[in-house]
């Protein structure tokens, strides 16, 4: 059974930089795509990019001017970036994994823990 | 990019009851690509239904899903009072390669 755990920093100051690993345990880092996907308190749920393990990447495009995803396959982890943080960017953040057994990668069956980011001067 | 809506916002029933959630595709989409999420406060989303109709596992055969096209809907029968929650429904795009959620429903006890 595959589990996920993630930590970064939980405060940040506007224009700061958000930064949030996740370690991937229990199950194969190869042959899925891990994703990262926000919520704003009381709000729903944005996606804001992927990687597989080579580096392969796609981002939501109204965040990709800001977004950075990297990946260490040597620890199974996989971390974000999101640069120029402003108070709309509060929201617990979610590492995932894709579902890519049906050969394309459509939804996510593993979910970290989630990190509540708050963004505050 | 597909704008999915969901309706209604809220549903009101009481346990034992049916409840029937809905998700709009702002254009159609392959049936391979929709999923559906159940939501508990201070929880991370759980996947209940991927490729529209197929359940995940460990989920209760009192949910399904259906729906084709644009329409999707997701079912659940005899409801129990751990079932009250919010749900998400959520579908992929491959040009460009990108996830989206619905909005939510909320589904109270009334």
């Amino acid at each position: 059974q595959v589990q996920l755990q993630q930590w970064g920093a939980g405060l940040l100051k506007p224009s700061g930089t958000l930064s949030l690993t996740c370690a991937v345990y229990g199950g194969s880092f190869t042959g899925y795509y891990w994703s990262w996907i926000r919520q704003p308190p009381g709000k729903g749920l944005e996606w804001i990019g992927e990687i597989n393990h080579s580096g392969t990447t796609n981002y939501n495009p109204s965040l990709k001017s800001r977004v950075t995803l990297s990946v260490d396959t040597s620890k199974n982890q996989f971390s974000l970036k999101l640069r120029s943080v402003t108070a709309a960017d509060t929201a617990v953040y979610y590492c995932v994994r894709e579902d890519c057994s049906a050969g394309t990668c459509s939804h996510f069956d593993s979910w970290g823990q989630g990190t509540l980011v708050t963004v505050s001067s | 990019e597909i704008v999915l809506t969901q309706s209604p916002g809220t549903l009101s029933l009481s346990p034992g009851e049916r409840a029937t959630l809905s998700c709009r595709a702002s254009q159609s989409l392959s049936s391979s690509y929709l999923a559906w999420y159940q939501q508990k406060p201070g929880q991370a989303p759980r996947l209940l239904i991927y490729g529209a109709s197929s359940r995940a596992t460990g989920i209760p055969d009192r949910f399904s899903g259906s729906g084709s096209g644009t329409d999707f809907t997701l079912t659940i029968t005899r409801l129990k009072p751990e079932d009250f929650a919010v749900y998400y429904c959520q579908q992929y795009g491959s040009s460009p390669p990108g996830y989206t959620f619905g909005q939510g429903t909320k589904l109270e006890i009334k």
